[in-house]
């Protein structure tokens, strides 16, 4: 079974500061198989990126998504005020199962 | 716009049970597997359980192996999860969401209901 791990646990950054997560697999996974989703206080999780890198209809393009080997990572160029949020990583892969990363929460300095 | 409209949470007793619901609508319900995934307060998001299309092929996590039971009603565009056996570890809001597709193996959740809680209690 693979594992995510999240970090840092918490990002303390300023408006229009670069935010930069953490997602590592405890094993090899298809870089096609990784998504990343947001979650605000009192909110259901709304979808960032699928397949590593490939960003959801609606996404603004100052969030992106890479990896290299097993760490994945979510860049927000420029934090804007309502991306101050908790962040999920996921593995989806060829068992039915979803797998997700503890979660990095980005808050305001 | 894709909306997912979960109920049927609550308190509960101990070994008691409970069925959610998670109305679908503004997309094609019977060509998408569906997914409950949960979130115990305050921690992170657990996968639960997730069906096939047509509702023949189930799956679920271990901690609810045997407990709980994922279906499917396309002609009511209704997904539901039949919980027995409640423990308090299972107090969490439940979100119902979407696979993009008809596949449960290779594929992500691209919407989200916005939860029912579940509170597991005497």
């Amino acid at each position: 079974e693979i594992v995510l791990t999240q970090s840092p646990g918490t990002l303390s950054l300023s408006p229009g500061e670069r935010a930069t997560l953490s997602c590592r697999a405890s094993q090899s996974v298809s870089s096609s198989y990784l998504a990343w989703y947001q979650q605000k206080p009192g909110q259901a999780p709304r979808l960032l990126i699928y397949g590593a890198s490939t960003r959801a209809t609606g996404i603004p393009d100052r969030f992106s998504g890479s990896e290299s080997g097993t760490d994945f990572t979510l860049t927000i160029s420029r934090l804007e005020p309502e991306d101050f949020a908790v962040y999920y990583c996921q593995h989806y892969g060829s068992s039915p199962s979803l797998t997700f990363g503890g979660g990095t929460k980005v808050d305001i300095k | 716009e894709v909306q997912l409209l979960e109920s049927g949470g609550g308190l509960v007793q101990p070994g008691g049970s409970l069925r959610l619901s998670c109305a679908a609508s503004e997309f094609t319900f019977s060509t998408s597997a569906m997914s409950w995934v949960r979130q115990a307060p305050g921690k992170g998001l657990e996968w639960v359980s997730a069906l096939s299309t047509n509702g023949g092929a189930t799956y679920y996590a271990d901690s609810v192996k045997g407990r709980f039971t994922i279906s499917r009603d396309n002609s009511k565009n209704t997904l539901y999860l039949q919980m027995n056996s409640l423990r308090a570890d299972d107090t969490a809001v439940y979100y119902c969401a979407k696979y993009n597709g008809g596949a449960v193996a290779g594929r992500y959740l691209d919407h989200w209901g916005q939860g029912t809680l579940v509170t597991v209690s005497s």
